[in-house]
Parts: C-alpha cells; structure tokens; sequence
C-alpha cells in the first residue's frame, strides 16, 4: 500500500463548529505531516510528528489541534475557525530519516462559512 | 527570508516538444530537493529527487539538473504529452532540517496539441 488516504474530501463548516480531518497511511512511515494549500500558491507546512511526537509547529494559530494517536493517523482538530482558514489541507508521510520523499494524500477541501 | 522561487509562472508547449522548468533557491544549506506534480483537484505527486552531490540526475522521460554554484534547478520533460499538463513544484529541504520541505511557487506547463 502506498497510499495516503484523507477523509473527509470536502468539508463545509460554520465558524463555530468543531470538525475533524483524518489521514492515514500503511507504508510504515514515522514522520507526517499536515501542509495548508491556497488556491495557486504552494503548500505551506503547518505541523510535522516525528515518531508520534509534535516536532514542528510553524506558528499555526491554536484554533487547529494536530493529533497523532499512532503511527498510522494523522488527525487535525478544527475550532473557531475563520474564513480566511478555507483551503485545500494536505496530509503527507515519509522515512523519519535520511533523504527521503513526502508522499502526499489527495487532500481535504475545507470551506469556511 | 529563505525562499524557492520560479523564474515562469506558466509555460505552454505543444506536444512532443521538451518542457524546462526552472527554479531558484537561495539556502545554500539545502542539500536535498525534489519535484512534485500537482494536477487539479490531486495532491502533488512526487516526479524526482536530487542531492546537493550530484548535478544530474534522470527518470523516465524526466531529467533533474542541479547548480549549486548559482542555485538553480531545472526539470527536463522529454516529448511532453497533454497528461503532463498540470502544476510543477519545487522543494527544498537540508539534513537536520526534521524534513522541512519549503515549497517554491510553482509552474503551470500547459501542453497544447
């Protein structure tokens, strides 16, 4: 299996729901990843785990909680978030080590009302 | 800041022709980069990667060169066909960056027939 899965495919959410985006990968990965992607601009890392420990947080606001509750999945808790927030959410998997190559998920496209 | 940039926003080719497609990085840490493929709607999708200790590197019907000296970076895509057509990223990242990888803003290569 050399897939990342993401569920859900596409989300619409109020600015005072609370959501959740699932990814899951079986290629025995220890390192994942979630990246936020605006329409034409590059994805943008948010959070890496390492071994299912948060290793990188690039200032994203709390209103986004990463969770990794093993080895295999990936979640990102949604909350409060604000429209400007609507953008395609890629999940990505590789080696913990070495130079090794992100395998990207088809991603999650959230809407913000 | 540290950035990877594009020399072309979008590049149209008709089919058959060879596509270049260029990139600029300015870490001179960097010591690892790849190129992604991302068509609509899809994650990026990983085309080939290079080492800072190489200059060259070939897949199929895709070749990746390397200059560290001017830091830059081209993909090389040989007969382009229309299912080429899609956006094209560069990445970098550096050993010891925890699998950092910083995205440049892309290229779209338009395959005409």
């Amino acid at each position: 299996d050399t897939e990342v899965t993401q569920t859900p495919k596409h989300l619409v959410m109020g600015m005072t729901n609370k959501k959740s985006l699932k990814c899951e990968q079986h290629m025995g990965h220890r390192a994942m990843y979630w990246y936020k992607q605006k329409a034409k601009k590059p994805p943008e890392l948010m959070f890496v785990y390492s071994y299912e420990k948060l290793s990188i947080n690039e200032s994203v606001p709390s209103r986004f909680s990463p969770e990794c509750p093993n080895s295999s999945l990936l979640n990102l808790h949604l909350h409060a978030l604000q429209p400007e927030d609507s953008a395609l959410y890629l999940c990505a998997s590789s080696h913990s080590s070495g130079y090794n190559e992100q395998f990207f998920g088809p991603g999650t496209r959230l809407t913000v009302l | 800041g540290e950035s990877v940039g594009l020399h072309l926003p979008t590049l149209s080719v008709q089919e058959g022709d060879n596509s270049i497609i260029n990139c600029a990085y300015s870490n001179s840490a960097s010591d690892y980069f790849i190129w992604y493929k991302q068509e609509s709607g899809k994650g990026p999708q990983f085309i080939i990667d290079i080492r800072s200790n190489m200059d060259k590197r070939q897949g199929q019907r895709v070749t990746v060169l390397l200059n560290k000296t001017v830091k830059h970076l081209s993909l090389q895509i040989a007969a382009t066909q229309p299912g080429d057509s899609a956006v094209y990223f560069c990445a970098e990242t550096f050993s010891g960056g925890y699998n950092k990888l910083i995205f440049g803003a892309g290229t779209r290569l338009a395959v005409h027939p």
